[in-house]
């Protein structure tokens, strides 16, 4: 089974700021890696996909990065409406499986 | 635009079955996809319980194996999670999302169930 740590757990930064979110993997993923945004009350919501490529509609200040087993979610410049979880996914071939990452809250200083 | 929604009841007994339903609209549940469930306590992260593809196969997150089924109904275009033999560790929002090899891109707006006498 693959394990996902983020890290931080929480992150306190203010508007225009920029954030890096890590994610490593217990053993190698590929570049089979997702983030996602979650706000309260909401459904996560896919920003990036195979490590780096920005989902539809996903503005251009996020940008993921990595391979293997570390990888980064960075958002460059933070407006309001970024202040939200966020949570790293990958899928295992064999056995197909899931993990989700525990999430990092950003919240506003 | 690909839409699903999850339906159920809302409070299941201790030791009881619960039972969701999520209607897909927008897609074919036999397109080359995986249709899966997540769950997410209150207040926690979030948990994959399974998935069954376009072609009926399924896998299980091995701490919930024994006791979750997902099934599905082409002829209505849903899919459903039976997880038996619930206790309170097992109240959260669930949901039901469309997967592939690139990740879950799109969910259902989440149910939340309970689990209490």
């Amino acid at each position: 089974e693959v394990v996902l740590t983020q890290s931080p757990a929480t992150l306190s930064l203010s508007p225009g700021d920029g954030a890096t979110l890590s994610c490593r993997a217990s053993q190698s993923v590929s570049s089979y890696l997702a983030w996602y945004q979650q706000k309260p009350g909401q459904a996560p919501r896919l920003l990036i996909y195979d490590a780096s490529i920005r989902a539809a509609g996903v503005p251009v200040r996020f940008t993921g990065s990595g391979s293997g087993t570390d990888f980064t979610l960075t958002i460059f410049s933070l407006e309001p409406e970024d202040f939200a979880t966020y949570y790293c996914q990958q899928r295992s071939h064999w056995p197909p499986e899931d993990t989700f990452g525990q999430g990092t809250t950003l919240e506003i200083k | 635009q690909v839409q699903l929604q999850e339906s159920g009841p809302g409070l299941v007994k201790p030791s009881g079955t619960l039972s969701l339903t999520c209607a897909v609209s927008g897609d074919s549940i036999a397109s080359s996809k995986w249709w899966s469930w997540v769950r997410q306590p209150p207040g926690k992260g979030l948990e994959w319980i399974g998935e069954i593809s376009h072609s009926g196969s399924t896998s299980y997150n091995p701490s919930l194996q024994s006791r979750v089924t997902i099934s599905v109904d082409k002829s209505k275009n849903q899919f459903s999670l039976n997880l038996s033999s619930v206790t309170a560790a097992d109240t959260a929002v669930y949901y039901c999302a469309r997967a592939d090899w690139s990740g879950y891109d799109y969910w259902g707006q989440g149910t939340l169930v309970t689990v209490s006498s």
